[in-house]
């Protein structure tokens, strides 16, 4: 069954940039949504087609998508961004849904 | 307000049936798909299915294909996910969610989440 690929763990300072890739076959022709959850919570949705910010997200988080990538950009960094980020896009065919392992953001 | 509201925590036997409810409320029920997430204990999140209340049209993951089953009650804005037979292996938060109209393929809004417990 179909795929999606992210790294286990980013880490980075407060203030600086973290970028959270996700690979998949479908993404050239598929969009990419990113999820964020905290511990105990249910998860946010907090970029969709790629790069659209829902409301009430703030501006530091971008998103971008080429190839068979998509990237979840964190700029400026702060202690609030620790959290789960898990990717989700469906298979070639849309006919359904995937979701990412899931990516540790630490704010060290 | 716009939200979906999860029913309660369930502890069951092994081989037990259960059939956990998802209501939503403050918006049009029967015009937004609903789908259902598993997320075991420490783990990540995996997609179910999901079904379109209106003429309850319903899509599996491969994965969860005859494991489970999805089903809605438009009249009374309620998605359900039910098994017939519960294994260890099921125990995990269970959450519902909602397709919105306007961010493509994704959840745009999510239940609290109804913890499952199989146990002998």
């Amino acid at each position: 069954s179909y795929k999606l690929t992210q790294p286990p763990s980013v880490s980075v300072s407060p203030g600086q940039t973290a970028r959270i890739t996700c690979s998949g076959d479908a993404l050239p022709n598929k969009y990419g949504y990113w999820y964020q959850q905290k511990p105990g919570q249910a998860p946010v949705l907090v970029m969709y087609k790629d790069s659209e910010r829902p409301s009430g997200i703030p501006e530091r988080f971008s998103g971008s998508s080429s190839g068979t990538t998509v990237t979840l950009t964190i700029s400026g960094v702060q202690a609030e961004d620790e959290a789960d980020y898990y990717c989700q896009s469906s298979d070639s065919s849309g006919t359904y849904w995937v979701f990412g392992g899931g990516t540790k953001l630490t704010v060290l | 307000e716009v939200q979906l509201v999860q029913s309660g925590a369930e502890v069951k036997q092994p081989g037990q049936s259960l059939k956990i409810s998802c209501k939503g409320s403050g918006y049009d029920f029967t015009t937004s798909w609903i789908g259902w997430v598993r997320q075991m204990p420490g783990k990540g999140l995996e997609w179910m299915g999901i079904i379109y209340p209106r003429d309850s049209d319903t899509r599996y993951s491969p994965s969860f294909q005859g494991q489970v089953t999805i089903s809605a009650d438009k009249s009374i804005s309620t998605a359900y996910l039910q098994w017939s037979g519960l294994k260890a292996a099921d125990t995990a938060i269970y959450y519902c969610a909602r397709r919105g109209q306007t961010a493509g393929d994704s959840f745009d809004m999510w239940g609290r989440g109804t913890m499952v417990t199989v146990s002998s």
